[in-house]
């Protein structure tokens, strides 16, 4: 069965802070995706990233970086130099195809950033 | 290109009514996702269309739970006999995809938050 865990319900910083989300996954499958998706207070599901299992390089987009460590079935998500519109509820996800009715999402962080 | 609509936004019923929620796809996506999501946690999958035909279930879809996609465009999710457990915000989601293309990236809508009392 797969699995993706969120461990942190709530974390609260300050604005120009950085800060990590952590996303530990299970999966039984050889080939998986995994996704970070952003959901703002008004609701929709932004999508952020999607890593497959084969590569393990750790990527960068602007103040968003991702670190993917299949040894520790991690996939964390850090943002560096938060501001407030980082506010917002991130959930880590796990498909093993892509397709969306595979996909399992993690219970998700809800981040809040104070000016 | 709105991206997807849903609506409405918000659903207040009673126990035991019908209700029914409707999502509008991106134009030529040709498949549709519906999701539920309830409080503190992840958007759990229910039922999916490739155009028109409804291919898979969820066993999270009781037999009050129905779900259309006529003509492979908008869809509507409905939900008879409403209980309290039905409390949640019901997601949907579109894409394209062709055959086994492994590129699929989902766009979601806002949501229809429904409050049973």
């Amino acid at each position: 069965a797969q699995k993706v865990t969120q461990a942190q319900t709530e974390i609260s910083v300050v604005e120009k802070e950085d800060v990590t989300l952590d996303c530990v996954y299970e999966t039984r499958d050889t080939t998986y995706y995994l996704f970070w998706y952003k959901q703002p207070p008004s609701g929709e599901l932004v999508f952020l990233i999607r890593r497959n299992s084969f590569d393990e390089q750790n990527e960068i987009s602007g103040r968003y970086s991702w670190n993917f460590q299949k040894s520790t079935s991690s996939f964390n998500f850090t943002i560096t130099a938060s501001q407030v519109v980082d506010s917002a509820v991130y959930f880590c996800a796990l498909s093993a195809d892509n397709y969306g009715q595979n996909f399992v999402f993690g219970p998700g962080t809800r981040l809040s950033v104070l000016p | 290109d709105t991206g997807v609509s849903q609506d409405p936004r918000h659903k207040i019923t009673k126990r035991g009514q019908n209700v029914t929620f409707r999502c509008d796809p991106i134009s030529e996506h040709n498949r549709l996702y519906w999701y539920r999501q309830t409080l503190g946690q992840g958007p759990e999958f229910l039922t999916y269309f490739q155009n028109e035909a409804q291919l898979e279930k969820s066993r999270l879809l009781s037999d009050r739970f129905s779900a259309e996609r006529p003509k492979g465009s908008f869809s509507t999710l409905e939900i008879q006999r409403t209980e309290q457990g039905d409390s949640a915000m019901y997601l949907c989601a579109s894409s394209f995809s062709f055959r086994r293309d492994r590129n699929e990236k989902l766009f979601f809508g806002s949501g229809t938050q429904l409050s049973v009392l």
